[in-house]
């Protein structure tokens, strides 16, 4: 069984331009997670995705987003990119039947951004 | 908002030995979950073991067993007979099963010493 992909492996940018990562669950996985990891900030839950919609999103602005197809696959979406946005971002799937945050979540091995 | 707290930013253990790993946490839910994940240097995050709050028995996964204290709000991770393969970052994770995804402590870094 193939786990959580993630592409790219690593993306560079500069300050100002956009980056769009791509995370593909587990098969059978309906819910996808996103989280940062920021050197020194720990970390930090992004957005949460299940059937297609948002259903929730942590503590960080507008200008992250993203969204989720109905092949469960998701894209997260970062605009006006800034330099404290450098940071590991991981993707994580687990099949939640309703409530979400109950199951085990499987993660990707990431992509790291980084800002010049 | 829930928190949780890994007070050891690193631990060293020699090889074959077993090693306590610490983790408090702080929340008002009744019914929640908490979990290990480990983090080698392939950054990949791996789940170790997880733990229901309404369990009152420890789980256990080989070498790997937790000591869940509800009351006191800890979740500590032992390893038994470690191996080099278990360096890595851990991480402590909670989960009330709502929409907020994990809440996770900052990490212990686990060294192995041959």
């Amino acid at each position: 069984e193939a786990g959580v992909t993630q592409s790219p492996t690593h993306l560079i940018k500069t300050r100002g331009q956009q980056a769009t990562l791509r995370c593909s669950p587990i098969s059978g996985h309906t819910s996808v997670y996103w989280y940062q990891q920021a050197l020194g900030l720990g970390l930090q839950f992004l957005l949460w995705y299940d059937e297609g919609e948002e259903r929730n999103r942590g503590n960080f602005p507008p200008r992250f987003s993203g969204r989720q197809f109905p092949n469960y696959s998701s894209e997260l979406n970062v605009n006006a990119l800034e330099l404290e946005d450098s940071a590991l971002y991981l993707c994580a799937s687990s099949f939640e039947p309703g409530t979400g945050g109950n199951q085990p979540q499987h993660f990707g091995d990431g992509t790291r951004l980084s800002i010049l | 908002a829930q928190t949780v707290t890994q007070s050891q930013p690193e631990m060293s253990v020699q090889e074959a030995e077993t090693v306590t790993l610490s983790c408090t946490y702080d929340t008002s839910e009744s019914d929640y979950y908490l979990f290990w994940y480990k983090q080698p240097p392939s950054r990949q995050m791996i789940l170790v073991i997880r733990q229901e709050a309404y369990k009152q028995q420890n789980a256990t996964e080989n070498r790997f067993s937790v000591n869940f204290q509800k009351a006191a709000k800890s979740f500590s991770l032992k390893i038994s007979d470690s191996q080099l393969g278990d360096a890595a970052m851990y991480f402590c994770a909670y989960s009330a099963g709502g929409a907020d995804g994990l809440t996770f402590g900052k990490g212990t870094h686990l060294i192995i010493q041959p």
